[in-house]
């Protein structure tokens, strides 16, 4: 069964405090790994497609990374306006039109 | 941004009554889905269409019913509402252009109450 797992759930950062999200599946033939970011009461907003190991993109303060079984987001130096959501999720190859979401970590930056 | 309405906003319902919420896109995109994100499960899928007329099942499809006779607009049916589809809903699209072709764009969600 295909699975996508967000870990921690929850994650409080001092500003300027840089960390990692992470997000492991276990898929049967992985098109793509996508990063979202959510603000409360609002829709997911698109950040990152990944496609094969070893990819890496960034944008601000944000890097995201993909290996064969997981994909890390990296925070460097976080405000609090990167307060939110951090939703990943995979598109499978036997479908092509499907997308598994992970449960998603929420996160937030003190100032 | 690509533009995804989606109406209502907010709906409170009672058990037993036929619900639907439509989902309107200006973008073209072939590809349309909709979402409901319930606390401890994420955004799971309930029904997608690759183009009109045509759709197919997500996860989670049981006592949900979908149509698509335009482009732009894509209406999910709840036959008969049950305290367990109380949720929020999201309405995405998908452009079949390759540099967006994997980007779904998310409208602002439907918060539904089923008493």
């Amino acid at each position: 069964e295909d699975q996508v797992t967000q870990s921690p759930e929850a994650l409080r950062l001092q500003e300027g405090e840089s960390s990692s999200l992470n997000c492991s599946y276990t898929v049967s033939g992985l098109r793509g790994l996508f990063w979202y970011r959510q603000d409360p009461g609002k829709g997911p907003e698109f950040l990152f497609t990944l496609y094969s190991a070893g990819e890496e993109k960034e944008k601000e303060r944000l890097k995201a990374t993909l290996t064969k079984k997981e994909s890390f987001l990296h925070i460097t130096a976080p405000k609090p306006e990167d307060s939110a959501t951090y939703l990943c999720a995979v598109q499978v190859s036997e479908t092509g039109n499907q997308f598994y979401f992970g449960t998603g970590t929420s996160l937030t930056v003190i100032p | 941004d690509a533009g995804i309405t989606q109406s209502p906003r907010h709906k409170v319902t009672e058990t037993g009554t036929p619900v639907t919420l439509r989902c309107h896109q200006t973008e073209n995109h072939r590809y349309m889905y909709w979402y409901r994100q319930d606390p401890g499960h994420g955004l799971r899928l309930i029904h997608y269409s690759y183009g009109v007329k045509d759709t197919d099942k997500g996860e989670v499809s049981d006592g949900y019913s979908v149509s698509r006779s335009k482009t732009e607009d894509f209406l999910l049916t709840l036959e008969s509402a049950t305290s367990s589809q109380t949720s929020v809903y999201f309405c995405a699209s998908r452009s079949q252009v390759w540099a967006q072709y994997n980007e779904q764009f998310f409208g602002p969600g439907t918060r539904l109450t089923v008493l």
